[in-house]
């Protein structure tokens, strides 16, 4: 089975832009989850959807905000872009959920100047 | 005080060391992670437990529900090993009305020394 894909890989964009990123999850898996990793802060969990339907979420303001497909591809996107939010964004996609195994993608390097 | 809470933070080791990472978590969980991270960025998972011990080759992981309490040992250790390990927790299942969140430890960076 090919793994969990995310486009793109590595993105600049300037304060005030907005962003969105895509995540492809295994095949059979209805499950994807985001998460945000900087040096500061570490991994921190953005939310999750299963089945179109965001079902857990963690804390960050509502300019996060993400959308899953009939077909569990998930995106991911960030609105009113600050210096903060330059990080590595990771999905994870699972067949059942958060208590359950996660396979991560590779990420997706966010730059914002 | 956080949630989970990792230690050490950074370990040096020589190969062939016994390597042992700890995590201690205070909130309820369905499952707790243990994850890789090598410098690039991929994060693996390496073990989900919920209860008991689990052994992947050199790698073995146990957790204690009633201490609230996982170790992640690395036996005969070899410099391949050296990346980030992850402890995360995940909740227990929903309770309705409200959302709940995958909690991360800071990580341990392991470098092991030929």
């Amino acid at each position: 089975k090919a793994g969990v894909t995310q486009t793109p890989r590595y993105l600049i964009k300037t304060r005030g832009q907005q962003v969105t990123l895509s995540c492809s999850p295994i095949s059979g898996h209805r499950s994807v989850s985001w998460y945000q990793q900087t040096p500061g802060q570490g991994l921190q969990f953005l939310f999750e959807y299963f089945s179109e339907t965001q079902r857990n979420k963690g804390n960050f303001p509502g300019r996060f905000s993400g959308r899953q497909f009939s077909n569990s591809r998930s995106e991911m996107n960030v609105s009113t872009l600050e210096l903060g939010d330059s990080a590595l964004y990771l999905c994870a996609s699972s067949y059942r959920g958060l208590g359950y195994e996660q396979y991560f993608g590779p990420g997706t390097r966010l730059t914002v100047t | 005080k956080n949630e989970v809470e990792q230690s050490p933070q950074n370990l040096t080791a020589q190969e062939g060391e016994f390597i042992t990472i700890n995590c201690s978590y205070s909130v309820g969980i369905s499952a707790l992670h243990w994850l890789q991270q090598h410098p690039g960025g991929g994060i693996v998972s390496l073990f989900m437990l919920s209860s008991g011990k689990k052994k992947h080759g050199r790698l073995i992981a146990t957790i204690n529900i009633q201490e609230k309490h996982s170790s992640l040992h690395i036996t005969a250790s070899h410099p391949r090993d050296s990346a980030v390990y992850i402890c995360a927790v995940s909740p227990p299942a929903l309770n309705s009305g409200g959302y709940q969140k995958v909690t991360f430890g800071i990580g341990t960076k392991l470098q092991v020394i030929p």
